[in-house]
């Protein structure tokens, strides 16, 4: 099993460019969710999926847009990059009370 | 969105010294509370999840308690060892609200 995984592990954009990070599981994990962290605080949701084809808001999610493409899968779209969503983007599977945490995607914004 | 805040925000604690940090979060309509262990450069790892009021978890030297009726957790590291350097993150409700973190660094 090799859990969640994500890609780019790494990526780079200027202002106003676009990119999709993608997660997969390969739990058989009905919910998913992506967060971002920054510096100082801790995690932040920005959509999470309850079951495929269902989507929901978090905390913080201006600026993005997602997908649950199937059960395995889940990614997550920033249209117009900008400076503010430099971070690093985690993406997370679960079942009842536990989540399991992919390695993360380091992005920078330019 | 809850309100879910850690403290300490950092720690430094000298090896084989015991220590314990809080998380604190709304009394009502609890759902559950999560503990999870960051290193450096990894993802973070579920320690402990807690529903129960009085509910005491253990894991090794680290242990948890949860006071549902006035919104806190505890979590304590026993003779605390350099590999213990990590965040530790709790979280609540059912769609995990993150709190800041505490920032452990034990010193040998």
């Amino acid at each position: 099993n090799a859990g969640v995984t994500q890609t780019p592990k790494f990526q780079v954009l200027k202002t106003g460019q676009s990119m999709t990070l993608q997660c997969a599981q390969d739990m058989n994990h009905n919910s998913m969710y992506w967060y971002r962290q920054d510096p100082g605080m801790g995690l932040r949701l920005i959509y999470y999926s309850a079951s495929e084809g269902t989507t929901d808001k978090g905390e913080v999610p201006n600026g993005y847009n997602v997908s649950r493409l199937n059960k395995r899968e889940f990614s997550l779209r920033l249209e117009s990059a900008a400076p503010s969503q430099t971070s690093v983007y985690f993406c997370a599977s679960g079942r009842l009370n536990e989540q399991f945490f992919g390695p993360g995607t380091r992005l920078t914004v330019l | 969105i809850l309100n879910v805040e850690q403290s300490p925000q950092s720690l430094h604690v000298q090896e084989g010294d015991s220590t314990n940090f809080t998380c604190s979060f709304p009394s009502s309509n609890f759902y559950a509370l999560h503990w999870y262990r960051w290193e450096t450069a990894k993802s973070p790892e579920a320690l402990f999840v807690m529903t129960l009021n009085g509910d005491e978890k253990k894991k090794g030297r680290i242990s948890a308690t949860l006071n549902t009726k006035e919104g806190y957790s505890y979590l304590y590291i026993k003779g605390s060892q350099p590999e213990d350097s990590a965040t530790y993150l709790c979280a609540a409700g059912n769609k995990l609200t993150f709190g800041g973190g505490t920032r452990v660094l034990v010193k040998p």
